[in-house]
């Protein structure tokens, strides 16, 4: 059984710039949520995917955007980068429904450091 | 809003003695989560507890959910310097995990 992986592990970007962050879920996972960690902080619930649409968003602004693909892999979105967008951005999947009690599990997080 | 405090936020103790870490939330949930963060590293889950009463023990590591209270603890037993790390606690919020919300983390240092 895979776990959940993501890419790249490292990326330096420059303000304005825009970025993609990729997940791959967990085999067997249909649901992927993004979590943005900054340094010293808890992980922020950024968004979640569930079917290929987005199915709750924490307090980001539109310029977070996420794709969900068919074969439940993800993308994170990020235009017109600013400063504190510098974080570890952490991708978790689970399967929704069912009698399991859900639980996430994060992949090694892409840390992002933008100048 | 559902708001999760925890505390310490930082805790230095000698390898062999016990602690507890607190987690305080604002809101009715029934699920709540311990995770464990090594430094540059990603979130490694620890405990689920999903009803009141609930106790989950691993190792040295303890668990417990008050939900009437709204606050769990994670009680270290005989520590030892592997158990160094940051321990978050998160709450479901809107169900079905659709939105964990997390504390700040215990960054716990143990000393030989």
């Amino acid at each position: 059984e895979t776990g959940v992986t993501q890419s790249p592990t490292h990326l330096i970007k420059t303000r304005g710039q825009q970025v993609t962050l990729r997940c791959s879920s967990q085999s067997g996972h249909n649901t992927v949520s993004w979590y943005q960690q900054a340094l010293g902080q808890g992980p922020q619930f950024i968004f979640q995917y569930y079917r290929e649409e987005e199915n709750g968003r924490g307090n980001f602004p539109p310029r977070f955007s996420g794709l969900q693909f068919p074969n439940y892999s993800s993308e994170l979105n990020v235009n017109a980068l600013e400063l504190d967008d510098s974080a570890l951005y952490l991708c978790a999947s689970r399967t929704r429904g069912g009698s399991s009690y859900n639980e996430q599990f994060f992949g090694p997080g892409t840390r992002l450091t933008v100048l | 809003e559902l708001k999760v405090e925890q505390n310490p936020l930082f805790l230095s103790m000698q390898e062999g003695k016990n602690y507890t870490i607190y987690c305080n939330y604002s809101t009715t949930s029934d699920r709540l989560y311990w995770y464990r963060q090594d430094p540059g590293k990603s979130l490694e889950s620890l405990f689920v507890l999903l009803s009141n009463g609930a106790v989950k023990q691993e190792g040295r590591l303890m668990a417990s959910l008050d939900t009437k209270a709204r606050l769990s603890t994670l009680h270290i037993t005989a520590a030892v310097h592997d158990l160094s790390a940051t321990y978050f606690c998160a709450v479901d919020h809107a169900g079905n995990n659709r939105k964990l919300i997390w504390g700040l983390g215990t960054s716990l240092a143990v000393n030989p």
